[in-house]
């Protein structure tokens, strides 16, 4: 039982472009939503999150969009760098639980220079 | 200052061994979980810690799995009679108090059961 899922395994963009990054959930009860980036042998860093009584949220280059009538969320990253390659874990959490986040599988996102 | 650290960072043992994963949380930090990541998967929830109690261990896969905080610091997760199933990174978290605080992750700790 998946309640979070990247469909897309892998994501190969041109540096310079876009990057978008995409989440489906199925559990209604998700309020947060975050995403974290993960280099090789290292733990995973949190990059941004929304909750849902907004629809967007943006910090510098990275912007998250939340479509709660969808279940759907995505990551838009502009412009991409050849820093940001690495692997890109959506998360979420429920209301009234102990904050543990439920994961995706992860999409892996190479920017090529 | 010193995120979270964890040790040993990769550890090799036989079918049916004892094995104990240590976590060193942020200092001051009250909350840590611990998740486990399986290859090309996302970490996976296995037990949550509020200062020394464990307030949601629903994640834990069997009772072959135990985790304590003795003193609301360190934790060490246990794993008795290993199975090569249970092979996958061991990832440790911590948190401020607070639901929607950022949690910070160690490297992991990759077990490998032969």
């Amino acid at each position: 039982d998946q309640q979070v899922k990247q469909n897309s395994p892998s994501l190969s963009v041109q540096e310079g472009r876009i990057s978008i990054l995409n989440c489906d959930y199925t559990n209604s009860m998700f309020d947060y939503f975050l995403w974290y980036k993960k280099y090789p042998a290292e733990g995973p860093t949190f990059l941004i999150s929304i909750s849902s009584i907004k629809d967007k949220n943006e910090d510098g280059r990275f912007t998250v969009f939340l479509n709660k009538s969808a279940k759907h969320l995505s990551l838009h990253i502009v412009p991409s760098q050849p820093g940001d390659s690495a692997v890109y874990f959506c998360a979420a959490s429920a209301e009234g639980n102990t904050g543990k986040l439920i994961f995706g599988q992860g999409t892996t996102l190479q920017v090529k220079p | 200052g010193a995120g979270v650290s964890q040790t040993p960072s990769n550890k090799v043992t036989e079918k049916g061994k004892y094995v104990e994963l240590r976590c060193d949380p942020i200092s001051g930090h009250t909350a840590l979980y611990w998740y486990r990541q399986s290859l090309g998967q996302g970490p996976e929830f296995l037990i949550y810690f509020q200062g020394t109690g464990a307030a949601d261990d629903s994640g834990l896969p069997n009772d072959r799995f135990f985790a304590v905080r003795p003193e609301g610091s360190v934790s060490t997760l246990k794993i008795q009679r290993t199975e090569r199933g249970d092979s996958a990174v061991y990832l440790c978290a911590s948190s401020s108090q607070g639901r929607n605080n950022e949690q910070f992750f160690g490297p992991g700790t990759r077990l490998t059961v032969l």
